[in-house]
């Protein structure tokens, strides 16, 4: 049973250029979450997502950032015109019920030159 | 603003008991207290959680006090595996927001 994936682990970017980062969640599981953890800090909560809805994004930036869970393939975690300060870890989380424990993929780290 | 306290650090000599505590005073009723870690460079990992009953799975046990307004993960026989950070996290599953709000953690070292 394959865990959280993500994709790329690694992703390297300029300034003012685009960043897609990708989420397959757990087989059977339709609630996603994204995470970001700048470096040195702890993860701070994004956005939540069940197939196809927004639910909550209270922690994403008002501008540049976007997501999305469409009802095929996976979550994206969209960064339009990066800038240095995006450099993080951006963690994914999924889980089957929203009142079932969150687990977590092993992140993409975005580095913004 | 996370509602737990955690002691910054803690070390654990290789094959004892680690003893990890949390401070939630201010927990209510109907939150529950998680606990994940994070080793280096890896995804957070769900250990355990529990309500007011104490816990235990294949990773660890949970003992939570009978006010609730404390607990402690406890980890049987450490491994230098289980050198990680340890988050503990008070929410209410299915509230709406349904995030987790991760503080600063217990930055466990077991040592040989």
């Amino acid at each position: 049973n394959a865990g959280v994936m993500q994709n790329p682990r690694h992703l390297v970017r300029r300034r003012g250029q685009e960043a897609r980062l990708r989420c397959s969640p757990m087989k059977g599981h339709s609630h996603v979450y994204w995470y970001r953890q700048l470096p040195e800090e702890g993860l701070k909560f994004m956005v939540y997502l069940q197939k196809e809805n927004i639910i909550d994004e209270s922690g994403m930036p008002k501008e540049r950032f976007s997501a999305e869970f469409p009802k095929e393939g996976p979550s994206i975690l969209r960064i339009q015109q990066v800038v240095r300060g995006d450099s993080a870890a951006y963690f994914c989380a999924s889980s089957p019920h929203s009142n079932q424990p969150q687990h977590f993929g092993d992140g993409t780290r975005l580095s913004i030159l | 603003d996370a509602k737990t306290t955690q002691p910054p650090s803690m070390d654990c000599a290789e094959g004892r008991a680690a003893n990890l505590p949390c401070n939630h005073s201010t927990i209510s009723g109907n939150e529950y207290v998680y606990w994940y870690r994070q080793i280096h460079s890896q995804g957070p990992q769900y250990i355990i959680h529990g309500l007011k009953n104490n816990e235990t799975n294949e990773m660890a046990s949970l003992i939570i006090t009978e006010d609730r307004k404390s607990s402690t993960l406890i980890l049987p026989h450490a491994t230098l595996r289980d050198t990680a950070v340890y988050y503990c996290i008070v929410r209410v599953p299915d509230n709406a927001g349904n995030m987790l709000t991760f503080g600063g953690g217990t930055r466990l070292m077991v040592k040989p």
